[in-house]
Order: structure tokens, then C-alpha cells, then sequence
């Protein structure tokens, strides 16, 4: 059954350094998204990102933020100078035309030290 | 705009016992609505989806939900949970005239079975 990966699984930085987030969404999937989860609160939307152009971004997704499909397979999120705030786990999704289903990717564990 | 809640963030039952986990959600258009289960130190996979059609609708793992329209609810059942269903339940929405749109999650239901 496809699905959804993400690499890292786990990434330590520290406050400052840019860090680039990746994804490989399902083959025929044409949606993409990134959403994230600080410890203990609920996932929150961060940007979706259809025909190789962000689609929609919340208040979250500030300049700091970015993304980009470099290859066709992968998409990535690369956040440019990492506060401690940006600790959280990073889950990446991808679905098809029409009902909006989202499948997930297992998500990559954020640290800023 | 949408807004989910879910009224409860931790339910510990026994065994066995029937559950329900409940959710309500606030919207100005049509939604379609989801409920996801995250087991510890995972990602979220879907449990179940009302798209339209019959408002009860079955997932897997033997959970299923109805969608009450007037109420806008969408609350989530099993009749007999196993200790293998603790886990965090997340409700979610997303906007049926916008193919794509985000979904909008509410704050997570902490089930806890226990022995």
C-alpha cells in the first residue's frame, strides 16, 4: 500500500540554523501539505501547495518558512533560522483531487536547542 | 472559517465498555469531516470519513460515527474497546466546496483503556 515517508525521523538543531524538513508524498497525489504538532497541543495547518505553488498558508507560515517540490517526488520545508518555538513534530500529507482525504507521512520530530 | 471541538481530552474507560468520543464543529459551509487516531510516538492514520450520503458511517478497527447535521456533531462509538485502542483521537474538517483545502483539527480526545 503506498504512503507517505519522511526523513528525518528525528533532528536536533540548534537556535538559528536553517533545517530542511522532506517528504515523499504518494505517486499520483496532487495536494501536498505541511502541518505540525508542539508537544501535548493539537495539529495545526501550516501550508498546502498544489500545481508547484503554495495554494494556502496559515498565519503561522511566516517568512521563515518555505517550501518547494524540487524533483517531482520530494517536497520539502525548509525553515531558515530556527527559533526554540519550532520544536515540534512536522507531519507531511498528500492527497488526491476531490474529497480532500489526507494521508499522512510519520512525521519528523523538530528539536531546537 | 472552521473550528473544531472536542469536548473531552481524556477518557479512561475499562475493557470491553462501549465508548464515545465526542466532536462539534463550527463552520459557514459544507464540510466534510474525519476522525484520526494517533498511537504514541506515530503519525496520524484515518479512522473514518463522512463525505455525504448515509450519516453513519464505519471505519476500521470496528469504530464508526454519525454525523448529526442539526447538531453538528460527528461524535465517534465503539460498542467494545480493547486495550490496543489507547491512543489520541482527532477530529477534523475541511471545506467540501474547496478541493485541497486544509483540514482543521480540534484539540485531540486522550482514550485510555484499561484491564
Amino acid at each position: 500500500e503506498p504512503e507517505v515517508t519522511q526523513t528525518p525521523s528525528h533532528q536536533v538543531t540548534q537556535m538559528g540554523q536553517e533545517v530542511i524538513l522532506r517528504c515523499v508524498p504518494i505517486s499520483n497525489h496532487l495536494y501536498f501539505y505541511w502541518y505540525r504538532q508542539i508537544l501535548g497541543q493539537k495539529v495545526e495547518f501550516l501550508v498546502s501547495f498544489y500545481n508547484n505553488e503554495i495554494s494556502e498558508k496559515s498565519e503561522i507560515f511566516d517568512d521563515q518558512f518555505s517550501v518547494e517540490r524540487p524533483d517531482g517526488s520530494n517536497f520539502t520545508l525548509k525553515i531558515r533560522s530556527t527559533k526554540l518555538e519550532d520544536s515540534a513534530m512536522y507531519f507531511c500529507a498528500s492527497g488526491e483531487q476531490g474529497y480532500n482525504e489526507q494521508f499522512f507521512g510519520p512525521g519528523t520530530r523538530l528539536t531546537v536547542l | 472559517a472552521q473550528s473544531v471541538t472536542q469536548l473531552d481530552s481524556q477518557v479512561p474507560v475499562f475493557e470491553e465498555a462501549p465508548v464515545e468520543l465526542r466532536c462539534n464543529y463550527s463552520s459557514s459551509v459544507s464540510v466534510y469531516l474525519f476522525w484520526y487516531v494517533q498511537y504514541p510516538n506515530q503519525g496520524l492514520q484515518l479512522l473514518l470519513k463522512y463525505l455525504s450520503g448515509s450519516t453513519l458511517v464505519k471505519g476500521i478497527n470496528g469504530f464508526e460515527a454519525e454525523f448529526n447535521k442539526s447538531q453538528t456533531s460527528f461524535h465517534l462509538r465503539k460498542p467494545s474497546v480493547h486495550i490496543s485502542d489507547t491512543a489520541e483521537y482527532f477530529c477534523a474538517v475541511s471545506d467540501k466546496e474547496t478541493s485541497g483545502s486544509r483540514l482543521t483539527f480540534g484539540e485531540g480526545t486522550q482514550l485510555t483503556v484499561n484491564p
